[in-house]
């Protein structure tokens, strides 16, 4: 079966310092991959895609990027961190165009 | 473009009572459409989903039927429980509009309490 992990859980960092959240798949091959970002107001807000190694869309032009070096690993990046970029970070991933999405436990980012 | 519209809550409702959230749509296709449950400090689940106009999807009580005519997606639960206190999300996706690998569109999200 499919699954899908997501580290660290819990992250407390200062501000200007780097980010490096990391996301893997197992079970399947070749999935899309997202990173979404769940603020204090509950709501999801999509910041990346990937539809295969290398290949990155941004919904939100800000200080993070996203690589995806392997097949089944999404990493979510940043140099220099933002108060602004606190909240909860889901990892998820597709097989199938316009299918459902297939959610991590979460990684919870606090930026002092 | 597409858009998903619940009630934000919080919903407070006493143990046993009958649930609705109410979920309506836009979309420029003909999308498939999910209700989503997290629980505090988790991520997103699964919860029911439709494909099409008519579809039921059901999971763990909760029921949601697809209406095409009315573009809403409601769920339903005839009797909840303190369990059921989380958070849940309505979103759609919409192949046809050839953005389908982009992810899904969220609502905002309601909370429910369910309170013994």
């Amino acid at each position: 079966s499919q699954t899908i992990h997501q580290w660290p859980a819990t992250l407390v960092q200062p501000v200007g310092s780097p980010l490096s959240l990391e996301c893997t798949v197992e079970g399947t091959s070749n999935p899309n991959l997202y990173w979404y970002r769940q603020a204090a107001g509950r709501g999801l807000q999509l910041l990346f895609y990937s539809v295969g190694i290398g290949q990155i869309s941004s919904e939100v032009p800000q200080n993070l990027s996203a690589s995806r070096p392997q097949d089944r690993q999404f990493i979510l990046s940043s140099k220099k961190l933002l108060l602004s970029d606190s909240g909860f970070y889901l990892c998820a991933w597709s097989t199938l165009l316009g299918g459902e999405l297939f959610f991590g436990e979460g990684s919870r980012l606090t930026v002092l | 473009g597409n858009s998903v519209t619940q009630m934000e809550g919080p919903v407070t409702l006493s143990e046993e009572a009958f649930l609705t959230i109410n979920c309506t749509y836009t979309a420029t296709g003909y999308p498939s459409l999910f209700w989503y449950v997290q629980y505090p400090g988790e991520g997103l689940q699964l919860l029911l989903k439709a494909t099409k106009a008519d579809d039921k999807g059901s999971n763990k009580g909760f029921e949601a039927t697809y209406r095409k005519e009315t573009t809403s997606f409601h769920l339903e639960k005839g009797s909840v429980q303190v369990s059921d206190s989380a958070v849940y999300f309505c979103a759609l996706s919409d192949r046809d509009s050839g953005g389908g690998a982009d992810g899904l569109t969220f609502g905002k999200g309601t909370h429910l309490i369910i309170q013994p």
